[in-house]
């Protein structure tokens, strides 16, 4: 069956490169496009950027300069790299397959 | 960036009462390939959201058919009839026509 799984840091120092692994599986990389989502606490969520199927990427416009997504198709794994961590981005981040799938989200403290 | 208004930001329903949200876009989020990407979503508390209706009307699989989506263009609605105590929850539009993609600000459903 669909899965996903975020895995990264629960701690995060500011200023540094937050580094996450979606690792999927029951369905193909070069098939779906993946997409990262985030939720601060208590607040609602915002979109991050995804992979398409073909490999190209998009990302949200406040986050382009600081965020990278890449995959690993041999590992079925989606990769997400934002740089310049302060403590804003504080917050659970889901990986989902174009909202249908999600996983089940890992909390990232910015601390300062 | 598409920016999607949700309405109201909280609503108060009694078991068996139907109930409308209503998610309105800056721009028209029809696609040059015809489809309009207009999701919805429930996040329950403490969950990851789930996918409710995608397309502006298409019901996912395994949720119940009192969920319905309407709307076209720039305005469309989620309407539970018959609320149930599980509906709980924030509901969020997602719209995936024009990236980067965006949510609305989410709707908190009550029991009274």
């Amino acid at each position: 069956q669909v899965q996903l799984k975020e895995s990264g840091p629960g701690l995060v120092q500011a200023s540094e490169t937050l580094s996450l692994t979606c690792t999927v599986s029951g369905f193909s990389l070069t098939s779906y496009h993946v997409s990262w989502v985030r939720q601060p606490p208590g607040k609602g969520l915002e979109w991050m950027g995804r992979i398409r199927s073909g490999g190209s990427t998009d990302y949200n416009s406040a986050l382009k300069s600081r965020l990278s997504i890449s995959r690993d198709t041999s590992k079925s794994q989606v990769l997400l790299k934002m740089n310049s961590l302060q403590t804003e981005d504080t917050a659970i981040y889901y990986c989902t397959r174009d909202f249908d799938y999600w996983g089940q989200g890992v909390m990232v403290t910015v601390s300062s | 960036d598409v920016v999607l208004t949700q309405t109201p930001p909280t609503l108060s329903a009694t078991i068996g009462q139907s109930v409308s949200i209503s998610c309105r876009s800056s721009q028209s989020l029809l696609h040059s390939n015809g489809n309009t990407y207009l999701n919805w979503l429930l996040q329950r508390p403490g969950q990851p959201p789930q996918l409710l209706i995608y397309l502006v009307s298409r019901l996912e699989s395994g949720v119940p058919n009192r969920f319905s989506g309407s709307g076209s263009g720039t305005d469309f609605t989620l309407k539970i009839s018959g609320v149930e105590a599980e509906d709980l929850g924030v509901y969020y539009c997602v719209q995936s026509t024009h990236a980067p993609f965006t949510f609305g600000s989410g709707t908190k459903l009550e029991i009274k």
